[in-house]
């Protein structure tokens, strides 16, 4: 696994805005990607997951965009909350290994200022 | 309903010192593992265990050892803890057919001075 350093991408936004999230991963070969979130001094908790065959998938107040072209994954939150705070991790389930064994990206930072 | 239940919460260890970090689901999943997280980092997986009685490497296996007990339980050892050991470690357990949710521990902050 790479090494990327201690400083995270920040997202600051005020109460009520949309916050899009991005992620770009590098293996072709991943059956799904996966959002989770993690709150401080908290385990990760899934979002929404996407399968590699789909460009978006809504669920509630969150949608995912995945654009294979350019390798590239968005989380899309509306109308967030102050209780959105938490850093936010892309995941990738590579094809033929279960589905908890996670590859994750850097995370982003998001604070939502009332 | 607790999920995934893993203790200590907190650990302090000498270098040199062995510990044991236990891991349990109620969740009836096959498949457990063990990861750990570094300052400003993605979690990177330590070992996995896809059913009962098989584990395997992950991506950083050195320095650790694994046992999954039965289906409910998976334990990560620290045979000769280093201070690079020092991070927050994560379990999760998941199914592996259906929904692709992993779900996950609180986390063990282990110091390793």
């Amino acid at each position: 696994g790479e090494s990327v350093g201690l400083h995270l991408p920040t997202l600051s936004v005020q109460e009520g805005d949309n916050s899009i999230i991005n992620c770009a991963y590098s293996n072709s070969a991943s059956d799904y990607f996966i959002w989770y979130k993690q709150e401080s001094g908290k385990g990760p908790q899934f979002i929404i997951d996407i399968r590699s065959n789909m460009d978006k998938r809504q669920g509630q107040r969150v949608t995912v965009l995945l654009n294979k072209t350019v390798k590239h994954l968005s989380l899309q939150i509306a109308a967030t909350q102050p209780g959105d705070s938490a850093v936010y991790f892309c995941a990738e389930i590579r094809s033929g290994t279960s589905y908890g064994k996670l590859t994750f990206g850097q995370g982003t930072i998001l604070t939502v200022h009332p | 309903n607790a999920g995934v239940t893993q203790t200590p919460k907190f650990q302090v260890l000498k270098t040199g010192q062995s510990m044991t970090l236990q891991c349990a689901q109620d969740m009836n999943h096959n498949s457990m593992y063990w990861y750990r997280q570094d300052p400003g980092m993605g979690l990177r997986l330590i070992y996995y265990s896809a059913s009962e009685g098989t584990t395997d490497k992950g991506e950083v296996p050195n320095g650790y050892n694994v046992s999954r007990l039965n289906k409910r339980e998976f334990s990560l050892r620290l045979e000769s803890a280093a201070p690079s050991q020092t991070s927050v470690y994560f379990c999760a357990s998941g199914s592996t057919t259906g929904r692709v949710e992993a779900f996950f521990g609180q986390g063990t902050r282990l110091t390793v001075v």
